[in-house]
């Protein structure tokens, strides 16, 4: 079974601090997602990485960067949280050239101060 | 990506059959037909997908129709588990820069004891 892991299910923060987000799957994939989900607003993708230190823009990246250094591993950093940040982070991991078949983490619910 | 309908909620007694209905009348040749759900408080799982022939995993089975216009998830044996959001999302191949997941509104089931 394919597992993704995230670091923490919930998380307070308060306005400027730095948060990290991780998230580790086990099974070799080489693509790892970050996206948040809202209320209304859906899944929204952060940022996609299809291979370690390679990543691209997903729809709504401002205020956020991300780290892949190693294949297992993809992290999210709040550079600065801000309060319109809180949200459901969630982490999704799948195989080169299945981008449609993603594994999900359980979600990190952030709420920022 | 072609639009799906789905209606808003549906109810199941445990221990029966539970199909989840979904129409994509503009789905185009290439585009697959993937189901994921999501239960409350947790991330998106994968259930199943599939191109044009019926298909049958360890969770549920996929019916499309011959004209490819519609198709129904089916969980042979609805537990009070299954209770979820379930979404039905029409893809094509990947390719590009088309990674990101788009889920609609969905229908939330509901199993009943």
């Amino acid at each position: 079974d394919v597992k993704v892991t995230q670091s923490s299910r919930y998380l307070v923060k308060r306005t400027g601090e730095k948060v990290f987000l991780e998230c580790v799957q086990d099974m070799d994939h080489e693509n790892m997602f970050w996206y948040r989900q809202d209320p209304g607003l859906g899944l929204r993708l952060i940022y996609f990485s299809y291979d370690v230190k390679m990543k691209e823009k997903g729809d709504i990246p401002e205020g956020y960067s991300v780290s892949r250094e190693k294949k297992e591993r993809f992290s999210l950093i709040l550079e600065s949280a801000s309060t319109n940040q809180t949200s459901m982070y969630l982490c999704a991991s799948s195989r080169q050239g299945r981008l449609e078949t993603q594994y999900f983490g359980p979600g990190t619910r952030l709420l920022v101060l | 990506d072609a639009k799906t309908t789905q209606p808003p909620s549906m109810d199941c007694a445990e221990g029966r059959a539970a199909n989840l209905p979904c129409n994509h009348s503009t789905i185009s040749g290439n585009e697959y037909v993937y189901w994921y759900r999501q239960i409350h408080s947790q991330g998106p799982q994968y259930i199943i997908h599939g191109l044009k022939n019926n298909e049958t995993n360890e969770m549920a089975s996929l019916i499309i129709t011959e004209d490819r216009k519609s198709s129904t998830l089916i969980l042979p044996h609805a537990t009070l588990r299954d209770t979820a959001v379930y979404y039905c999302i029409v893809r094509g191949n990947s390719g590009g820069s088309n990674y990101k997941l788009t889920f609609g509104k969905g229908t939330l089931l509901t199993v009943n004891p």
